[in-house]
């Protein structure tokens, strides 16, 4: 089952620009991951941001989570082409256990040269 | 190696075949995965193994088979697929599979199957 949905479901902008994607998730989670998968290829992994943080940075990317509102942003600054991908969003539900790590439903990112 | 490697990269096989995906990693990962996604549609999880025993089936169809020989191979065993099976599969592994490691999965390239 889907645990996130992502907003907006398609952006398109100018290589240079910011871009900024947000996950919206249903249960308590123990941590939060962004991915990015090219056409057709397999995800790659970004970031991951527990659930007792708040901001998290790597390189040109931010993140943030909001636990109370279940919400997180992924915000890509400088934005290039080779950006263009899917972005998804993947929860590990606080359910103890194993980790059953389910995605949202992606924002795809069309950087324009 | 920090790789996940998948054969083959494509794969149409009949409604009557019997076909194997593999994956292999030699990253010492103890938690391997195997997705499905759909055009447009986010990778769905199918089961996950944990020190090359099945912890996860996520309700998977009788169809589809996993199987772990060893901690760093990981099979999926077809046979008598639909039209609808026709998918990317997608195979992870992370180092384990309840904390939530910050290297996050490591996917591989996945399998585009077309069954005809």
């Amino acid at each position: 089952s889907q645990q996130g949905e992502e907003d907006p479901q398609a952006l398109s902008i100018q290589e240079g620009e910011n871009a900024t994607m947000n996950c919206s998730y249903k249960t308590s989670i123990n941590n939060l991951q962004w991915y990015r998968q090219n056409s057709g290829r397999g995800l790659v992994h970004l970031i991951l941001i527990r659930s007792n943080e708040r901001e998290k940075h790597s390189g040109r990317l931010r993140v943030t989570l909001d636990t109370s509102k279940k919400s997180s942003s992924l915000l890509i600054t400088a934005s290039r082409a080779a950006d263009t991908a899917s972005y998804f969003c993947a929860t590990d539900p606080n359910s103890g256990g194993y980790q059953k790590v389910t995605f949202g439903t992606g924002t795809k990112l069309q950087v324009i040269p | 190696d920090t790789e996940v490697t998948q054969t083959p990269k494509h794969l149409v096989m009949g409604m009557t075949n019997k076909k194997s995906l593999k994956c292999e990693q030699h990253m010492g990962h103890r938690a391997m995965y195997w997705y499905k996604q759909k055009a447009k549609k986010p990778p769905e999880l199918m089961f996950v193994y944990s020190y090359e025993k099945l912890s996860i089936n996520e309700s998977v169809p009788s169809r589809f088979s996993p199987e772990c020989p060893n901690s760093s191979l990981l099979n999926l065993h077809l046979h008598a697929l639909q039209p609808e099976d026709s998918a990317l599969y997608l195979c992870a592994s992370s180092q384990e599979s309840w904390t939530g490691d910050v290297r996050g999965y490591t996917f591989g390239s996945g399998t585009r199957l077309t069954v005809v």
